[in-house]
């Protein structure tokens, strides 16, 4: 597989603690994603990384912020998770963007539970 | 804005069967599309990557074509088995580091 892992694979949290999903890679790609998929609403960019410190948000951002100090690792922070955050939360890579560019490779999900 | 859709959202299909899955998209100004697999509690697995100026790729029984003008991509599949079953999702690069994608097909293959 493409050497990108996501962690935790499974949490369960109580509404307004805070919680951090860590995405990891080994393939020393600059992009990085985190999306949620949600029955109904398919995947959703939640926000998304061009470089280390270089972040930008994607369509449903509120209540996350991330961050990336290094290049293999892409943190996403829910600051005070609430119920509507109970979802899977995927990871993914991507290759430097020249004109056409690399596709997308996707780590194996987190499924977060906020009860 | 950029939006994909894919029709059917399911399919049922006897073993054996050659099946194409449509994706369309409303702005032809694309990089590349991608399609995915996706078995049920699983990530997505890539299949196909085609980019703006290839026309289809193919990977052993699954054959992807793009057609730009008229902002149409088709996975098909030949002779289908059972292990084929999963939800398959088509994704375009509309020009940024960001992939839009479809909400996808749902295909059970009968034994």
């Amino acid at each position: 597989d493409a050497g990108i892992t996501q962690s935790p694979r499974h949490k369960v949290t109580e509404t307004g603690t805070p919680v951090t999903l860590r995405c990891h890679q080994t393939e020393n790609h600059r992009y990085m994603y985190w999306y949620r998929q949600d029955p109904g609403h398919g995947l959703r960019l939640i926000h998304y990384s061009y470089g280390v410190k270089d972040t930008d948000k994607g369509e449903v951002s509120d209540g996350y912020s991330v961050s990336r100090s290094k290049t293999e690792d892409f943190l996403l922070t829910l600051e005070s998770a609430t119920s509507s955050q109970t979802s899977v939360y995927f990871c993914a890579i991507s290759g430097a963007g020249d004109r056409e560019g690399y596709g997308y490779t996707f780590g194996s999900g987190t499924r977060l539970t906020v009860v | 804005k950029q939006e994909v859709t894919q029709i059917p959202a399911a399919l049922s299909v006897p073993e054996g069967e050659n099946l194409v899955l449509n994706c369309s998209f409303t702005d032809s100004a694309i990089y590349n599309l991608q399609w995915f697999r996706q078995d049920p509690g699983k990530g997505l697995t890539s299949l196909l990557l085609i980019q703006s100026s290839q026309r289809e790729q193919t990977s052993g029984r699954l054959n992807a074509s793009l057609d730009k003008s008229s902002g149409r991509s088709t996975l098909y599949i030949a002779a289908s088995q059972p292990g084929d079953s999963a939800t398959y999702l088509c994704a375009v690069r509309p020009g940024t580091y960001k992939y839009i994608f479809g909400t996808g097909t749902r295909l059970k293959v009968l034994a």
